[in-house]
C-alpha cells in the first residue's frame, strides 16, 4: 500500500534561518506531488505541485522554493525565513494524470520566531 | 473572481441529527468535486468524490449532491456521532490544466452528545 512520509512534525526556526521539509511516498510511482499550507482556520493553499523529477509549478510568489530530486520525494525551501512563512505546512501525492484523490502528509507545524 | 465558499465556519448539531454542509462555488466548471476530512493538527483525509455526471453518491453514512448548475454541493453526515467532530473541506479540480486540488477553507463540525 501507499504511504506517505512528512518531517518534521513541529518545527521552530528564528526569521531569517533556512528551511527544509521533506516528504516522501512509497508505494507508488510517478505521482504528482504537492505541497500546500494552511494558515490558522484557514482552507489550503497551494504553494507547489510537480508531476515529475525537475518539474515544479509555482502557485504564488513567495520565499519559498520547492524540489523533486528523486521520483518520490519533495522538498521545501527557503533560504531566509520571513515571520509570514509560520503555517501548516502539507505534503500530497495523487495518481500522476487522473487527479483523482490527494493523499496527505501528517503535516509540518512550522514556527518563525 | 473565482470562489469556493463553505457555508459556515462552524455548525453545531446533536448527535443523532443529520448533518449538512454546503459548498458554493463560482465561475469554475470542475471536472469532479471532493470531500475531505481533517482533524485538528493532521492532513485532511478524502472521503467522497463526485462526478459532474453524477447527482448523488453514497458511502455509508456520508451522501454527497453536485449540482453544477445552482454550482453546489452539498455533503450530508447522517445519524451523527461525536466522533465526527471535525473540520471538512470540499475541493475542486478547476480544469485550467493545473494538476491540483483547490480547496474550501472548510466547516468545523460539532456533534454534541
Amino acid at each position: 500500500s501507499q504511504t506517505i512520509h512528512q518531517w518534521p512534525a513541529t518545527l521552530v526556526q528564528p526569521v531569517g534561518s533556512p528551511l527544509s521539509l521533506e516528504c516522501t511516498v512509497e508505494g507508488t510511482s510517478n505521482p504528482n506531488l504537492y505541497w500546500y499550507r494552511q494558515a490558522a482556520g484557514r482552507g489550503l493553499q497551494l504553494l507547489f505541485y510537480s508531476v515529475g523529477i525537475g518539474q515544479i509549478s509555482s502557485e504564488v510568489p513567495q520565499n519559498l522554493s520547492a524540489s523533486r530530486p528523486q521520483d518520490r520525494q519533495f522538498i521545501l525551501s527557503s533560504k531566509k525565513l520571513l515571520l509570514s512563512d509560520s503555517g501548516f505546512y502539507l505534503c500530497a501525492w495523487s495518481v500522476l494524470l487522473r487527479n483523482t484523490e490527494a493523499f496527505f502528509g501528517q503535516g509540518t507545524r512550522l514556527t518563525v520566531v | 473572481s473565482q470562489k469556493i465558499e463553505q457555508n459556515s465556519e462552524a455548525l453545531n448539531i446533536q448527535e443523532g441529527k443529520t448533518a449538512t454542509l454546503t459548498c458554493n462555488y463560482t465561475n469554475y466548471s470542475p471536472a469532479y468535486l471532493q470531500w475531505y476530512r481533517q482533524d485538528p493538527g493532521r492532513g485532511p483525509v478524502f472521503l467522497l468524490l463526485i462526478r459532474e455526471n453524477e447527482k448523488e453518491k453514497r458511502k455509508e453514512r456520508l451522501k454527497v449532491t453536485f449540482d453544477t448548475t445552482l454550482k453546489q454541493s452539498l455533503f450530508h453526515i447522517t445519524a451523527s456521532q461525536p466522533a465526527d467532530s471535525a473540520t471538512y473541506l470540499c475541493a475542486l479540480d478547476i480544469r485550467t490544466g493545473r494538476r491540483a486540488l483547490t480547496f474550501g477553507s472548510g466547516t468545523r463540525l460539532q456533534v454534541q452528545p
